[in-house]
């Protein structure tokens, strides 16, 4: 079983709208989250960490955890095209990057 | 910005071929991590290291091996490949501990085809 779990698995946003996507753990040590992106040809890279309940900002985008029920959300606001990529949950016990687990992603594409 | 850099970044082989990727790290990370990412599976770890010499064993490890030589340059070696390693793989680094402890610094990719 997949212990970092991310919903949906597609996601098409209009320009300028919101795209919201979803993590959840099933492993109740993971208490540490990453989100990373991936444009197409490229490696992924990083986009914001949160290890705390609540909200973190960062520009347009806004990750949410619930430490209680392990779900992490990212909410990325006023869409461009170029948020157009594949979106990496990742979770680890102790916010080091050699335990991080990666979920199967979520492919955002924004249309004009 | 971290720079990881890869090569070769396309390889074709043959079933019982051997191959080896190279990954090379500038901002003097102490850690590098293999990783595949097939369609399906999402980021595999195959490999890390915490230092030249070092070697530890992911949770994908089977078929590969791992040498890093210095803290820059770690590679991995396919000695008999198998087209199930077919993939597209990335090398990473991330330091071990500063700010920016838990991220990962990737690579371009190297697209690896065995036939």
């Amino acid at each position: 079983q997949q212990k970092v779990q991310q919903s949906p698995e597609s996601l098409s946003v209009p320009e300028g709208g919101m795209a919201s996507l979803n993590c959840t753990s099933s492993d109740r040590n993971f208490q540490y989250f990453w989100w990373y992106r991936q444009h197409s040809g490229e490696g992924p890279k990083a986009l914001m960490s949160i290890f705390s309940d609540g909200d973190k900002k960062e520009g347009r985008f806004t990750a949410h955890l619930n430490k209680a029920s392990l779900h992490v959300s990212l909410h990325i606001r006023d869409s461009q095209p170029s948020d157009s990529a594949l979106y990496f949950c990742a979770a680890s016990e102790h916010g080091y990057a050699q335990g991080l687990t990666f979920g199967l992603g979520t492919r955002v594409s924004v249309f004009p | 910005e971290a720079a990881v850099t890869q090569s070769p970044r396309n390889k074709v082989t043959v079933t019982g071929g051997n191959v080896t990727l190279s990954c090379r790290q500038t901002n003097s990370h102490n850690y590098m991590y293999w990783y595949r990412q097939d369609t399906g599976h999402g980021l595999r770890l195959i490999h890390y290291s915490y230092g030249a010499g070092n070697l530890q064993i992911g949770d994908v490890p089977d078929g590969y091996k791992a040498t890093r030589t210095t803290q820059e340059d770690f590679f991995l070696l396919l000695e008999l490949a198998s087209p199930s390693q077919t993939s597209l793989y990335f090398c990473a680094s991330s330091d071990a501990g500063g700010s920016d402890t838990g991220q990962l610094y990737f690579g371009e990719g190297s697209k690896l085809t065995v036939l």
